[in-house]
């Protein structure tokens, strides 16, 4: 079975700082993406930043980053120089290269303290 | 460009009863995800549609079912409502029947069943 585990339910930073959020997955699949979702409390999510598998460099959007560890199924997301809007629910997500649908973890809920 | 809206909002039903929640999809995009999103947990995939045909099902029962239109809207319906449906039930729609590029959430639509 493909699962995707956060176990982190809570994190907590101050305005400014870094964040580290972790992700493991499972899965047999060779080809597939990986996805960090936000949903704020309006609860629309949004895609923070992509990673296909195949790709060894590690994605980054502005101030965003993940660590992509492929032969420890890791995937985590580190936000750096944190801000009051980063507030919010965060989801790990995976996709096999073929698939036509998202597996999601169970979120970590990320608060930024002023 | 428009984004994805779903309607309504919020919706409150009875046990036995029957609903229907609308997506709107982004310009462009012939598919629709649905997912279903349990207080407190990631999002659940429960069925996609491209080109008006259901290209995939997660591990929801029968008495879940969807439409696609000429239009690429969509319609999610479950019937015989049970408490367990509440949920928040978010569409997302993309291009191409994959999930490998990004998907565009809708701000959801909050169902509580009593």
């Amino acid at each position: 079975a493909q699962t995707v585990t956060q176990s982190q339910p809570e994190m907590s930073v101050q305005e400014a700082e870094t964040v580290t959020l972790s992700c493991t997955y499972d899965t047999s699949e060779s080809n597939y993406y990986l996805f960090w979702y936000k949903q704020p409390p309006s609860r629309q999510m949004i895609l923070v930043i992509r990673q296909e598998a195949y790709k060894q460099q590690n994605a980054t959007e502005n101030r965003f980053s993940v660590n992509f560890q492929k032969a420890a199924k890791s995937f985590s997301l580190k936000i750096s120089d944190s801000q009051l809007g980063d507030t919010a629910m965060y989801f790990c997500a995976f996709t096999p290269s073929s698939s036509y649908k998202l597996i999601f973890g169970s979120g970590t809920r990320l608060l930024v303290r002023p | 460009e428009t984004g994805v809206t779903q309607s309504p909002t919020h919706l409150i039903k009875t046990r036995g009863q029957q609903v229907t929640l609308r997506c709107s999809s982004q310009s462009g995009h012939n598919t629709v995800s649905w997912y279903q999103q349990a207080l407190g947990q990631g999002p659940q995939f429960i069925f996609q549609y491209y080109r008006e045909e259901e290209n995939g099902r997660g591990n929801f029962p029968p008495r879940f079912s969807g439409l696609q239109f000429p239009n690429y809207s969509s319609e999610l319906n479950v019937n015989a409502l049970e408490l367990d449906d509440s949920a928040l039930y978010l569409c997302a729609s993309s291009v191409g029947g994959r999930t490998s590029y990004e998907q565009y959430f809708g701000p959801g639509t909050r169902l509580t069943v009593t």
